[in-house]
């Protein structure tokens, strides 16, 4: 399968501490994207890496790729109650997306 | 911009009545996707079209579904007959090239 696969599955923490997620995918790829969606809700796009960059940051999103691994992960700093939503990774095939099965964050006040 | 437009936000119908869903993409884009989210399944590709031209559609489950995009702002997603394993929320989502997806807010389907 060419999808992402995200873990944990699930991640419950308290407001203010820091919340990590990690993107495991089989091909190379063009890019890698995450994406979150609150419930009820469509997804939205919050980071892209490319295949030749190893870290990118976004306000309190800092993102990693290591092709290596074939991994990327999602960090998430001083989390905040409103960031509770699944989050997911979206690996570019071509000019195909394809989404693994999301992490599950909750951040509690 | 408006972002992209879904229609309807829910439906609910019987089994084997005719579904269609609706999708108005962002202004310039020229790439164009359907996804169908369920429990189970998570995020399903079910077709894409670049420049309205239908490139992949391996993810269409079988013939019961079909998609449309007459022109560049518009594009249907029709079920017929409907069962209650179609109920699911469907997105459509579009995108300049490989770049970033931008959702709609979905149409969530029940089937009885």
């Amino acid at each position: 399968s060419q999808q992402g696969e995200e873990d944990p599955q699930a991640l419950s923490i308290q407001e203010g501490e820091n919340a990590t997620m990690n993107c495991s995918y089989k091909t190379s790829i063009n890019n890698l994207q995450w994406y979150r969606q609150n419930s009820g809700r469509g997804l939205v796009h919050l980071i892209l890496i490319r295949s030749n960059e190893r870290e990118k940051h976004s306000g309190r999103l800092r993102v990693t790729l290591d092709t290596s691994k074939k991994s990327s992960s999602l960090l998430i700093t001083a989390s905040r109650a409103a960031d509770t939503a699944s989050y997911f990774c979206a690996i570019l095939y071509g000019q195909n997306f394809v989404f693994g099965p999301g992490t599950r964050l909750s951040v509690l006040p | 911009d408006a972002g992209v437009i879904q229609s309807p936000r829910h439906e609910v119908t019987e089994m084997g009545q005719e579904v269609t869903l609706r999708c108005k993409p962002i202004s310039g884009h020229n790439s164009l996707f359907w996804y169908r989210q369920t429990m189970m399944r998570g995020l399903e590709l079910l077709i894409y079209f670049n420049n309205n031209v239908p490139i992949d559609d391996s993810g269409m489950p079988e013939d019961r579904f079909s998609a449309k995009m007459p022109n560049a702002s518009f594009s249907t997603l029709k079920i017929q007959p409907s069962e209650p394993r179609d109920s699911a929320v469907y997105f459509c989502a579009s995108s300049l090239m490989t770049g970033e997806l931008f959702f709609g807010e979905g149409s969530r389907l029940t089937v009885l």
